[in-house]
């Protein structure tokens, strides 16, 4: 079965620019999240969408913005990206909304760039 | 309020053990831990659950004190394949998993 697969793998930006960044979740999972890692960080957390509805926030900016998809794909949204957006972006995956029931299952990450 | 962990960093031979501690100053529904290789994705290893339990992944276990709002990674007799970042994750609310900075683990032959 194919894992959690994200695009594209790496983007380079200017500052200013916006980006989406998308996801697909294994098959049959209705959990999308979305984390942010830096280098030498553990992955923060931006977003999750259950059942194409937001489940929960992270501390970040209205600059982020996600949304779910009838088939559970999502995609995530950065507007007037800054320098300081520059990480590895995670999504992971689940059956369920929370972690109790289901474990996360991560995608490779999209490495943004912004210079 | 992201969990804690210790050590950041644990250097071993092959053979030896190493011992992973996280905490949290927030109840916790769950804790689960995941293993992340140099540029590939955190895999998951052990999910743990009120009640204090302890569960075992090859030679990898780990243990829950959920009074102390505690959990600790044991690695016994650790492999070569060992070697990556741990990293800890607690569930406070549904829906938001927060994560610790890591242990870098490096095992030497």
């Amino acid at each position: 079965d194919a894992g959690v697969t994200q695009s594209p793998t790496h983007l380079i930006k200017t500052r200013g620019q916006q980006v989406t960044l998308r996801c697909s979740p294994i098959s049959g999972h209705k959990s999308v999240s979305w984390y942010q890692q830096v280098l030498g960080q553990g992955p923060q957390f931006i977003f999750q969408y259950y059942e194409k509805e937001e489940r929960g926030r992270g501390n970040f900016p209205d600059r982020f913005s996600a949304r779910q998809f009838p088939n559970y794909s999502s995609e995530l949204n950065v507007n007037a990206l800054l320098l300081g957006d520059s990480a590895l972006y995670l999504c992971a995956s689940s059956l369920g909304p929370s972690t109790v029931n289901s474990p996360l299952h991560f995608g490779n990450g999209t490495r943004l760039t912004v210079t | 309020q992201q969990p804690v962990q210790s050590p950041q960093a644990v250097i071993l031979r092959e053979g030896e053990d190493a011992v992973i501690n996280c905490s949290s100053s927030k109840a916790l529904y769950s804790v689960h831990w995941y293993r992340q290789k140099h540029g590939e994705a955190p895999v998951f290893l052990m999910i743990l659950l009120k009640g204090g339990e302890q569960k075992g992944h090859e030679k990898i276990s780990a243990s829950f004190n959920e009074k102390k709002q505690q959990s600790s990674l044991y690695l016994t007799a650790s492999q070569l394949s060992y070697s990556g970042t741990y990293f800890c994750g607690t569930e406070t609310n549904a829906g938001k998993s927060t994560f610790g900075d890591g242990t870098t683990l490096t095992v030497k032959p």
